[in-house]
């Protein structure tokens, strides 16, 4: 069975950082692309950022870059995403999925919950 | 950025009738190898989004065969033959075709009458 078990969200300061971190399990990891999507509270669907199976290649959405960075351990079935410069508007739940065929993401992670306040 | 835009935003539906969700991205979604990356996905209340259907028309493994997903080009149509309690939630198409970025539909919420 397909797992993906998000960790590392919390309460962090305007101008802050934050590392969080997907446990895989229940596939070969290392033979995926691998996908974090956002939703902001009371909001739609927001995706962030993909990256290739050995980590050579890294796709950000416009809003996150130079600001987060994806990264991934196959040795430990693990996807990272290190977030700096947070602001109010990266307030949401962080979810981790996997990336099958054509960009399609179909398996997701229960989410970790990121708020950006003072 | 392939925009991609839902209609209705908000479905009310009376058990066991039927349920249609309309799709629209801004540019074609066939790529060239041929294949139209464009899914839909269930978010039941206090969930994660699921995936229900990929490549148009294909369900994802358990999904009922009650959800149908159907459509071309840039026009896409989720249905649901007769909707029953658990499909409360909100309804997401997100196209895989033109990335980066990978798009989502505004969603669709859908409650029953």
């Amino acid at each position: 069975e397909v797992q993906l078990v998000e960790s590392g969200g919390g309460l962090v300061q305007p101008g802050g950082s934050l590392r969080l971190s997907c446990a895989a399990s229940g596939f070969t990891f290392s033979s995926y692309w691998m996908s974090w999507v956002r939703q902001a509270p009371g909001k739609g669907l927001e995706w962030v950022t993909n990256i290739k199976r050995d980590g050579s290649e890294k796709y950000y959405v416009d809003s996150v870059k130079g600001r987060f960075t994806v990264s991934r351990d196959n040795a430990k079935n693990s996807l990272y995403l290190h977030m700096s410069s947070l602001r109010a508007d990266d307030t949401a739940v962080y979810y981790c999925a996997r990336v099958d065929d054509g960009a399609t993401l179909d398996y997701w992670g229960r989410g970790t919950l990121v708020t950006v306040s003072s | 950025d392939v925009v991609m835009t839902q209609s209705p935003l908000f479905l009310p539906v009376t058990l066991g009738q039927p349920a249609s969700i309309s799709c629209r991205s801004s540019q074609d979604l066939v790529y060239s190898d041929g294949n139209t990356y464009l899914n839909w996905f269930q978010q039941r209340p206090g969930q994660s989004p699921r995936r229900l259907i990929y490549e148009v028309s294909k369900r994802h493994f358990g999904v009922p065969d009650r959800f149908s997903g159907s459509g071309s080009g840039t026009d896409f149509t989720l249905k649901i033959s007769r909707v029953e309690a658990e499909d409360v939630g909100v309804y997401y198409c997100m196209q895989g075709t033109h990335w980066p970025p990978i798009t989502f539909g505004q969603g669709t919420r859908l409650e029953i009458k």
